[in-house]
């Protein structure tokens, strides 16, 4: 029972590079989002889905993109990294009805140096 | 603008203490309400949630949350706390509308003490 599944758990990336932060549900999700957590901050919502060849923005999308070509992945891509994208990136998955909460998965971990 | 606030940032209580958690939000519509925790190192889990229906909900572990619409707060609660609490807790609220999304409060931080 996997449930969202992210990957990889850290990372530490060099100004300037970039990367794609993997998430992948098999619990049948059609919605699914993009956070990043910051101490204090609680979490903020980067991008989101609600289905497969639909994205949209969240509160704070600059220095990100998405793409949902499969029901069950939404990769965030990260282009140019700074150090002000060092955070830990939470994937979360819903059915998109109101009465259903989020499924998150462990986190991944991301410094830039 | 829509927000959610969670006044304590940071609570300190012994063992067996009773514990109340505040949180507001800033919208008078239609909401619906959670509260999620986040063990050290481990993702957010589901504690409680709220749609409609009888205003105190109970969760897992012995939490419990009420909803109070005039004061648009939804106060998370536990008589007596364990060391195996010690956690972050976080607000959040889906306001009426189409697009699913969360939004969550700053967080509490709770340290219990054995």
């Amino acid at each position: 029972n996997a449930g969202v599944t992210q990957t990889p758990k850290f990372r530490i990336l060099k100004i300037g590079q970039s990367m794609t932060l993997q998430c992948t549900q098999d619990m049948n999700h059609n919605y699914m989002y993009w956070y990043r957590q910051d101490p204090g901050m609680g979490l903020k919502l980067i991008y989101y889905s609600v289905g497969a060849g639909i994205t949209d923005k969240g509160e704070v999308p600059n220095g990100y993109n998405v793409s949902r070509s499969t029901t069950e992945d939404f990769p965030l891509r990260l282009e140019l990294a700074a150090p002000s994208q060092t955070s830990v990136y939470f994937c979360a998955g819903s059915t998109g009805n109101s009465n259903q909460p989020q499924h998150f998965g462990d986190g991944t971990r991301l410094s830039i140096l | 603008a829509q927000s959610v606030s969670q006044h304590n940032h940071h609570v300190i209580l012994s063992e067996a203490a009773s514990l109340e958690l505040g949180c507001n939000y800033s919208y008078g519509g239609t909401v619906n309400l959670f509260w999620y925790v986040q063990y050290p190192g481990q993702h957010l889990q589901l504690l409680l949630k709220y749609f409609s229906g009888d205003p105190l909900v109970k969760g897992i572990k012995g939490f419990e949350a009420e909803f109070i619409k005039s004061k648009f707060s939804f106060n998370l609660r536990k008589p007596s706390v364990q060391w195996s609490d010690t956690a972050e807790y976080f607000c959040a609220v889906l306001f009426g509308g189409a697009t699913n999304k969360l939004i969550f409060g700053t967080g509490t931080l709770l340290a219990v003490q054995p």
